[in-house]
């Protein structure tokens, strides 16, 4: 157990609907990425942010958007869902953010499984 | 061309057998090299962490980095079994800010039959 808890773990939805995904990150990590993989494409970078404020912007598009709350869980908005947005999107957290030794290591919960029907 | 190159297999070997995984990049600014597992329908976990060039071992895993080659590797000896899933390379610059965030290679996945 990664100690990262994501919600739904499953969600089955139709085109043009909007969902939220949520994460909960390890007690004490300040940052939370998000990330979708899918066959084709393989694990691509969202967003990550760290103690609320946005820190980095990867391969996130315009429908889609995250914020970061006090209480440090994440939620990840997707809006016009289109059938292609069919992915896997995992939440990770780490308690470093300004680098040292083990930068990489991302503690990754075990994913929101969205099909877009 | 893609950041960074992995062979997604799948790659099926017997148990006991020394694994080879691969995985090129171009990116020379990667100076953090990772290999991640993923079980199926978990989450990705660190499995190697390497800074720069050189190998790192760690029980039956050796992770090697070669810079010059932008060529990293991870090796599986006396493969078991449990170790089949996949197999993510996985690599980051210092991108400022306190912001390391992860390229990915698509993964390969490895069966170990009994």
């Amino acid at each position: 157990d990664s100690g990262v808890t994501q919600t739904p773990k499953h969600l089955i939805t139709a085109t043009g609907q909007r969902v939220t995904l949520r994460c909960s990150p390890r007690s004490g990590d300040l940052s939370v990425y998000w990330y979708q993989q899918s066959l084709d494409q393989g694990l691509q970078f969202l967003i990550q942010y760290y103690n609320g404020e946005e820190r980095a912007k990867g391969n996130i598009l315009e429908r889609f958007s995250a914020q970061q709350f006090p209480d440090l869980h994440s939620e990840l908005n997707l809006s016009s869902l289109e059938l292609g947005d069919s992915a896997l999107y995992f939440c990770a957290s780490s308690a470093i953010s300004r680098g040292g030794w083990r930068a990489g290591e991302l503690f990754f919960g075990e994913g929101s499984r969205l099909t877009v029907l | 061309q893609k950041e960074v190159e992995q062979d997604p297999g799948p790659l099926s070997v017997p148990e006991g057998a020394i694994v080879s995984l691969n995985c090129t990049y171009s990116n020379s600014a990667f100076q953090y090299f990772m290999w991640y597992r993923q079980y199926s329908r978990k989450g990705p976990e660190l499995l190697m962490y390497t800074y720069s060039s050189g190998n790192k071992e760690d029980g039956r895993f050796t992770a090697q980095v070669d810079k010059s080659s932008k060529y990293i590797s991870l090796f599986i000896r006396d493969s078991q079994p449990s170790d089949s899933a996949t197999y993510l390379c996985a690599m980051s610059a210092n991108s400022g800010a306190g912001s390391y965030q992860l390229t990915f290679g698509k993964g390969t996945k490895l069966s170990v039959i009994p």
